[in-house]
């Protein structure tokens, strides 16, 4: 059974940094092919992809937030840390990890219950 | 980048039909997975690769995608059903995609 559980701040202030951890168990991200992802979601708003990172540590982000985000894995926790720098109200939202399955173009299939961060001073 | 096009709701009444469609350029080229979420809930995966239903997901739930358009049909529509649909897609850089997501309503 896959499950995932993100932990971190539920407040920050603008301007600091964002560290956010990704536990989960069920699967190993040491397996070809799979991948956890980081999804958000403003109050009202609709999902947004933020980073993925695959089991061969190959790294992705969102065009628009690359600058300010950082994926990494730790394989032997099995767990997956995004940081995100200089915080700023508009980041308010639910952040959410998730499982991306092996082969091909594969949907999230699994996803934490996500965690709901304030930006705020 | 790759631009996905939901409606912002679609309203029906219980036992009936409703579609969901999901615009993008030749999305019917692409796969297409759908997500069910409702409030306060983190999104469940409800149909993948177009047309297909993980274990768990009832019947009533399918999808088809053609074309410009993808399109989620829930059959007999219950009041569980109330929820925000989106859809996703993996864009030309291998980089996942949302639409704005459909507020569902069921009268």
């Amino acid at each position: 059974q896959i499950t995932l559980k993100e932990s971190g701040p539920t407040l920050v202030k603008p301007t600091q940094t964002l560290t956010l951890t990704c536990t989960f168990s069920g699967f190993s991200l040491s397996t070809s092919g799979v991948g956890v992802g980081w999804i958000r979601q403003p109050p009202g708003k609709a999902l947004e992809w933020l980073a993925l990172i695959y089991w061969d540590d190959d790294k992705r982000y969102s065009p628009s937030l690359k600058s300010r985000l950082t994926i990494t894995k730790d394989t032997s926790k099995n767990q997956v840390v995004l940081t995100m720098t200089n915080m700023d109200p508009v980041d308010t939202a639910t952040y959410y990890c998730a499982h991306r399955r092996a082969g091909g173009p594969t949907p999230f299939d699994y996803w934490g219950q996500g965690t709901l961060v304030t930006v705020s001073s | 980048s790759y631009v996905l096009t939901q409606p912002p709701s679609v309203s029906v009444a219980p036992g009936k039909t409703a579609r969901i469609t999901c615009g993008g350029n030749n999305i019917g080229s692409k796969s297409v997975h759908w997500y069910q979420q409702k409030p306060g809930q983190a999104p469940v995966l409800v149909i993948y690769y177009d047309s297909d239903r993980p274990s768990g997901i009832p019947e009533r739930f399918s999808g088809s995608n053609s074309g410009n358009t993808a399109t989620l049909t829930i059959s007999r529509v219950e009041a569980g059903d109330e929820a925000d649909y989106y859809c996703q897609v993996w864009d030309s850089s291998s980089d996942p995609v949302f639409g704005g997501g459909t507020q569902l309503t069921v009268l």
